[in-house]
């Protein structure tokens, strides 16, 4: 089984400013992959970046990142120039694949942004 | 439209009376998913489907049905409504078990 941890239950941040949101997990699967899934208050669940495990260079979309570390099963998201929309729940997922299909949440993280 | 999309938006009901959640795909997508949300369980997996008429258990399949008759269709019926199935519940899809899942705008179910 797979367990994903998010320690942050919520972060405040300045708009302009930098946060990382923390995520560890714990898998026995030596393949699979890792997600941040952003919910607004609209309730849509909404991709923000994707990890393939075997790949050692880290994802990027635009503003956002991960520092994955593979050994200590550790994937932070950090946002650079927070924005006004970054506002939501943020969720850390895991997926292997193999007969378990469907994705593991963590509890998630509820990002304010102070304008 | 394309997409993905979860009828009704919300619903209430009683308990012990059957229920069921629709969710429609128009991408052809073979991997189905059923989520529910509750407050301090972030998503928790139902049951999903690898194809038409496959179906298997996730984490929390007590108390609900699943069927898969058409590629783009996922239907999830709760039997017999207990108070604690009141939760918003998400339907997803994936063209493959590594991609992206998408998920639908949920259902807000209320069991009095």
């Amino acid at each position: 089984a797979q367990t994903v941890t998010q320690s942050q239950p919520e972060m405040s941040v300045q708009e302009a400013e930098t946060v990382t949101l923390s995520c560890t997990y714990d898998t026995s699967e030596s393949d699979y992959y890792l997600f941040w899934y952003k919910q607004p208050p609209s309730r849509q669940m909404i991709l923000v970046i994707r990890q393939e495990a075997y790949k050692q260079q880290n994802a990027t979309e635009n503003r956002f990142s991960v520092n994955f570390q593979k050994a200590a099963k550790s994937f932070s998201l950090k946002i650079s120039d927070s924005q006004l929309g970054d506002a939501a729940m943020y969720f850390c997922c895991t997926y292997s694949g193999g007969g378990a299909d469907g994705l593991t949440f963590g509890k998630g993280t509820h990002l304010i942004i102070q304008p | 439209d394309a997409g993905i999309t979860q009828s009704p938006r919300y619903k209430i009901t009683e308990t012990g009376r059957q229920v069921t959640l629709m969710c429609h795909q128009t991408w052809s997508h073979s991997y189905m998913f059923w989520y529910r949300q509750d407050l301090g369980h972030g998503l928790r997996l139902i049951y999903y489907s690898a194809a038409a008429d496959i179906t298997d258990k996730g984490e929390v399949p007590d108390g609900y049905v699943v069927s898969r008759s058409k590629t783009e269709n996922f239907p999830l019926t709760l039997e017999s409504a207990t108070r604690s199935q009141t939760s918003v519940y998400f339907c997803a899809s994936s063209g493959g078990s590594y991609n992206e899942q998408f998920f639908g705008p949920g259902t807000r179910l209320t069991v009095l």
